[in-house]
């Protein structure tokens, strides 16, 4: 079956613009997580979903930073205002339930000029 | 706070060596260690999963082991090939409260040159 999938792949954009990131979880996974790549670091936890709600958003590094299930099924990760730090791959896993395998799609590079 | 470190930080070799990754944390009370590939620019590829109960999993040339009370982990890779070169990331979960949060080491950047 179909993988986790996220679009676009990369993405450019100015300084102080918006950006959405979405997120298409496999079939059937209630469970789904946004973690952020830096360049030479392990991927970090930014928030966790189960079903439409945000059970867990303390990774998100601050309230430029907001992300949405509403069906429970796409998520969209949302950038305010973005900066040069935001820089990053964005990396979107799901799994059946919380306590299952993660399994991660193949990420979206943002560049922040 | 966990803390993921993998030991060494790249590593080349040439083609047809055995050879080990090492992957150390700091809370030894972890649910399962998972092992993942990734390729430049691309998402992660699962390779082994460690449940916190078992000692070591096995996949082709691949084996994993999991020392939890000494908080390490070991990647094994038999008769390395060209196509082995990638990123190798050592990711534990937690035991506890909020044990789907995964921390990831730095990862260990394999070359292995034909």
């Amino acid at each position: 079956g179909a993988g986790v999938s996220q679009t676009p792949s990369n993405k450019v954009t100015e300084k102080g613009k918006y950006v959405e990131l979405r997120c298409d979880p496999i079939s059937g996974h209630t469970a789904l997580y946004w973690y952020r790549q830096s360049l030479g670091q392990g991927p970090e936890f930014l928030i966790y979903f189960q079903g439409t709600g945000a059970a867990d958003d303390s990774g998100l590094p601050n309230d430029r930073f907001f992300a949405v299930r509403p069906e429970g099924s796409v998520s969209t990760l949302k950038i305010q205002r973005t900066e040069r730090g935001d820089s990053a791959v964005y990396l979107c896993a799901s799994g059946l339930n919380s306590y299952n395998e993660q399994f991660f799609g193949p990420g979206t590079r943002l560049t922040v000029l | 706070k966990q803390e993921v470190t993998q030991i060494p930080a790249a590593l080349s070799v040439p083609e047809g060596e055995n050879l080990v990754l090492n992957c150390s944390f700091t809370d030894s009370a972890i649910y399962n260690l998972q092992w993942f590939r990734q390729d430049p620019g691309k998402g992660l590829t699962s390779l082994l999963l460690i449940q916190s109960s078992q000692r070591e999993q096995t996949s082709g040339r691949l084996n994993a082991s999991l020392d939890k009370s000494s908080g390490r982990s070991t990647l094994y890779i038999a008769a390395s090939q060209p196509g082995d070169s990638a990123t190798y990331l050592c990711a534990v979960r937690p035991g506890g409260g909020s044990n789907y949060k995964l921390t990831f080491g730095k990862g260990t950047l394999l070359t292995v040159n034909p």
